[in-house]
């Protein structure tokens, strides 16, 4: 069955430092994979998505994402953390068998001013 | 543009009663999707409706029960509720139109639901 890990539950991070947010999913296939924001009391926002092809995609507000096959991971990833990207971050697969999207835990992040 | 939109936004029910929840999906989009997220956790995939049609499910009960109509809009509803049912709600929206599913979706802001 698939599954999301986020093994982080809570960073905190320097505001202009960099940020690495884990992800590892279990499917058997090349999934789908999409990194989604939550702030505080809101729904979900779309940060990035990888389908196919260049394994380092770019999404919104200066986010990227690389898959990784041979480690089953798909990492989030800024080059340096504003005040304002402190909220939960969610890692999620999609593959067709199920026709469903799975979420992981998610990874709280605070900024430190 | 406008993006899913949910009602109501909150609301608080006592044990053993019924509630509903609406959703109107982003235009273009005639796929909709309710996930429950427990406090602390990610969202948990309930069902989703194409064409009136729950298309799939989660692992809920019966309890769980959901409507989509002819304008793509949808209802979910929850009877003898529960102290464990209380989480914030989302609906979300997809485009299938006879496409490949790619999973991507659209959420809403949510309805919290807490029950006393």
């Amino acid at each position: 069955a698939q599954s999301v890990t986020q093994p982080d539950i809570h960073i905190t991070v320097s505001e202009g430092a960099s940020l690495e947010l884990r992800c590892n999913y279990s499917y058997g296939a090349t999934p789908y994979l999409f990194w989604y924001v939550q702030s505080p009391g809101q729904g979900l926002q779309l940060l990035l998505k990888y389908f196919s092809g260049d394994t380092l995609v770019q999404g919104i507000k200066g986010f990227e994402a690389e898959f990784k096959r041979s480690q089953s991971s798909f990492n989030l990833r800024k080059p340096s953390v504003h005040w304002s990207d402190a909220a939960e971050y969610f890692c999620a697969v999609f593959g067709g068998a199920t026709n469903k999207l799975i979420f992981g835990t998610g990874t709280l992040l605070a900024v430190q001013p | 543009d406008a993006g899913v939109t949910q009602s109501p936004t909150h609301l608080i029910k006592t044990r053993g009663q019924q509630v509903t929840l609406r959703c109107s999906p982003k235009s273009g989009h005639d796929t909709v999707s309710w996930y429950q997220q427990a406090l602390g956790q990610g969202p948990q995939f309930i069902f989703q409706y194409y064409e009136e049609e729950e298309r799939q499910r989660g692992n809920f009960p019966d309890r769980f029960s959901g409507h989509q109509f002819p304008n793509y809009s949808s209802e979910l509803n929850v009877n003898a509720l529960l102290l464990g049912d209380s989480a914030l709600y989302l609906c979300a929206s997809s485009s299938l139109g006879g496409r490949a599913d790619t999973g991507e979706l659209f959420f809403g802001e949510g309805s919290r639901l807490t029950v006393l």
